[in-house]
């Protein structure tokens, strides 16, 4: 089974700066994709970056980007330049390359930009 | 297009009371799942179905029952309604998604307390 470890339950910083959330997972795939969602205050769940464990260049997506370390079954997001609505609870997700389609979940960093 | 609709948006059940949440999709998709978000936690997945006629347990499933009689339709049942049922709940639906972009999409969530 899967596990995806968030540490940080709560985070914040001030506008304009950057933060990083740090993600570890758990896994005996080698092969499978990784995700961080975004969860405004509205409950909707926002996909920010995927990344696909076989390729070793980092995802980027316009200020998100991920340090993805395989070796080290790490995965963190780092938002740069930060705006206020950034604010949000960030979900890690783990989902394996080959079989089943469920989603394993961290247990969230609430992120809170501040003016 | 709406994409994954559930209703209600939010309830307040009395213990031992039934209700049935529902989820419909409109994007032909295979795969639906039941996920619940308890506060300060990640969502974990109740039960899941890859397609009309099959159901699977996922990794909470006591107290709930689901069916798929439809590919659009997948209701979530909850027989007797306990304060430890008291969550968030989220339908998603997805296709066999390697190598595109979201592998989950979600509803708008079902806030539900039980007292």
């Amino acid at each position: 089974a899967q596990t995806v470890t968030q540490s940080q339950p709560e985070m914040s910083v001030q506008e304009a700066e950057t933060v990083t959330l740090s993600c570890t997972y758990d896994t005996s795939e080698n092969n499978y994709y990784l995700f961080w969602y975004k969860q405004p205050p509205s409950r909707q769940m926002i996909l920010v970056i995927r990344q696909e464990a076989y390729k070793q260049q980092n995802a980027t997506e316009n200020r998100f980007s991920v340090n993805f370390q395989k070796a080290a079954k790490s995965f963190s997001l780092k938002i740069s330049d930060s705006q206020l609505g950034d604010t949000a609870m960030y979900f890690c997700a783990f989902i394996p390359g080959e079989g089943n389609e469920k989603l394993t979940f961290g247990t969230g960093t609430r992120l809170t930009i501040i003016p | 297009n709406a994409g994954v609709t559930q209703t209600p948006k939010f309830r307040i059940l009395k213990i031992g009371q039934s209700m049935t949440l529902q989820c419909t999709q409109d994007m032909n998709h295979n795969y639906m799942y039941w996920y619940r978000q308890d506060p300060g936690m990640g969502l974990k997945l109740i039960y899941y179905s890859v397609g009309a006629g099959i159901t699977d347990k996922g990794e909470v499933p006591n107290g709930y029952n689901v069916s798929r009689s439809t590919t659009e339709d997948f209701p979530l049942r909850l027989e007797l309604a306990a304060p430890s049922q008291t969550s968030v709940y989220f339908c998603a639906s997805s296709y066999p998604w390697r190598g595109r972009n979201s592998p989950l999409h979600f509803g708008n969530g079902t806030r539900l307390t039980v007292t």
